[in-house]
């Protein structure tokens, strides 16, 4: 059963333009929501985070906006650059009880490909 | 800083067989996390530990599985007896608080049981 959902496996823009990655949660208690990016043999990097109390954060292209309502997430690129190609994961957090840590939840992944 | 290094980055076992993966965390990171990556499941944490203590790992998934840290820069994962459907993906990571955000991970160890 997976709580965290990137129901798109790949994703393709051209360079310049928008690239918007989506993400769904089922989990209502999930309160910290993180991005990361991955390249082929290398493991994942830490993009941008958001917490639940707070609707957007911004940091230099990347755009991340959470609605707690529709329990949607989703990540914006302007502009989409090819350096950007890449697997981006959308994880959750939530506060497990062996002392209060945070657990991540992953998705699956989507397969970004920035075209010049 | 070097980042998280883990050894090997490839191993190809038959099954049956012992298999150690191993992983340095970045000197000063207190927090360290075991995951496995497959196609089918994605990202999985397998277990983590906070200041060399072993916090979480209801993500093992079976007695074959075992984790160890000595001490704050080495940790170790064991698959014994290794099976097929262990093939994966392991990735280590690590932070400098117990919450499991923001960390940073090693390269991977593509494990491959035939």
């Amino acid at each position: 059963d997976q709580q965290v959902k990137q129901n798109s496996p790949s994703l393709s823009v051209q360079e310049g333009r928008i690239s918007i990655l989506n993400c769904d949660y089922t989990n209502s208690m999930f309160d910290y929501f993180l991005w990361y990016k991955k390249y082929p043999a290398e493991g994942p990097t830490f993009l941008i985070s958001i917490s639940s109390i707070k609707d957007k954060n911004e940091d230099g292209r990347f755009t991340v906006f959470l609605n707690k309502s529709a329990k949607h997430l989703s990540l914006h690129i302007v502009p989409s650059q090819p350096g950007d190609s890449a697997v981006y994961f959308c994880a959750a957090a939530r506060f497990t009880n062996a002392g209060n840590n945070r657990k991540l939840i992953w998705g699956l992944g989507t397969s970004l490909a920035v075209n010049p | 800083d070097a980042g998280v290094i883990q050894s090997p980055r490839h191993e190809v076992t038959e099954m049956g067989q012992e298999v150690t993966l191993r992983c340095k965390p970045i000197s000063g990171h207190n927090s360290l996390f075991w995951y496995r990556q497959t196609m089918m499941r994605g990202l999985e944490l397998l277990i983590y530990f906070n200041n060399n203590v072993p916090i979480d790992d209801s993500g093992m998934p079976e007695d074959r599985f075992s984790a160890k840290m000595p001490n704050a820069s080495f940790s170790t994962l064991k698959i014994q007896p290794s099976e097929p459907r262990d093939s994966a993906v392991y990735f280590c990571a690590s932070s400098f608080t117990r919450m499991a955000t923001e960390a940073f991970f090693g390269q991977g160890t593509r494990l491959t049981v035939v």
